[in-house]
């Protein structure tokens, strides 16, 4: 049971351009949403997250979008940048950290220069 | 700027051979994770630490797999005996304590092929 979703495996964007990256969640349970990037033979890390009380944050060029209604997130970048080119991991967590982080399957990003 | 870090960073094995990955957390976090990810997927847990004590091992495949932590410090994951299947990046993650908020510092992994 497949309970984050990232229905996208790729996306490519042209530099300079908005990419927006997509998740969808099933659990309603879920209270903290999560944005990982993750380059070739590193670890993930972490790049912004949002409570369930919340409907925006933004950090710096990226910006994370939390409709509970829909159970549906996503990250915008913008502007995209070449250094953006990395897998993207929705991530998401319940009962404030009593559960464990639920992960998507990821969406590799190519920003074109 | 502190790391975790992993050891190997690549490992080939044959099936039926015994495995074993090292981490060493970032120092004074209390909270251990290790974590699979099969190529095309997601990283997956397989057992948390509170400093030696095991919190939840409920995905740790327990008739192959052993983890252990033994002063709360470094951790060890071991696999006996390999099968193709394992075949994944295993990660090591950690935190100051349970993150209620779910941010981690991963390593940068222990990349494992069977054959």
């Amino acid at each position: 049971d497949q309970q984050v979703k990232q229905n996208s495996p790729s996306l490519s964007v042209q530099e300079g351009r908005i990419s927006i990256l997509n998740c969808d969640y099933t659990n309603s349970m879920f209270d903290y949403f999560l944005w990982y990037k993750k380059y070739p033979a590193e670890g993930p890390t972490f790049l912004i997250s949002i409570s369930s009380i919340k409907d925006k944050n933004e950090d710096g060029r990226f910006t994370v979008f939390l409709n509970k209604s829909a159970k549906h997130l996503s990250l915008h970048i913008v502007p995209s940048q070449p250094g953006d080119s990395a897998v993207y991991f929705c991530a998401a967590i319940a009962n404030f950290g009593n559960e464990k982080l639920t992960f998507g399957t990821g969406t590799r990003l190519t920003i074109i220069p | 700027e502190a790391e975790v870090a992993q050891s190997p960073r690549y490992k080939i094995t044959e099936k039926s051979q015994a495995v074993a990955f090292w981490c060493d957390p970032i120092s004074g976090h209390a909270t251990l994770y290790w974590y699979r990810q099969i190529l095309g997927q997601g990283p997956e847990l397989l057992v948390q630490f509170q400093d030696e004590s095991v919190v939840d091992d409920s995905q740790l495949p327990k008739d192959r797999f052993s983890a252990e932590r033994l002063k709360g410090v470094d951790s060890t994951l071991k696999i006996q005996p390999a099968e193709l299947g394992d075949s994944a990046m295993y990660l090591c993650a950690s935190s100051p304590m349970a993150q209620a908020t779910g941010e981690l510092f991963f390593g940068e992994g222990s990349r494992l092929t069977v054959l």
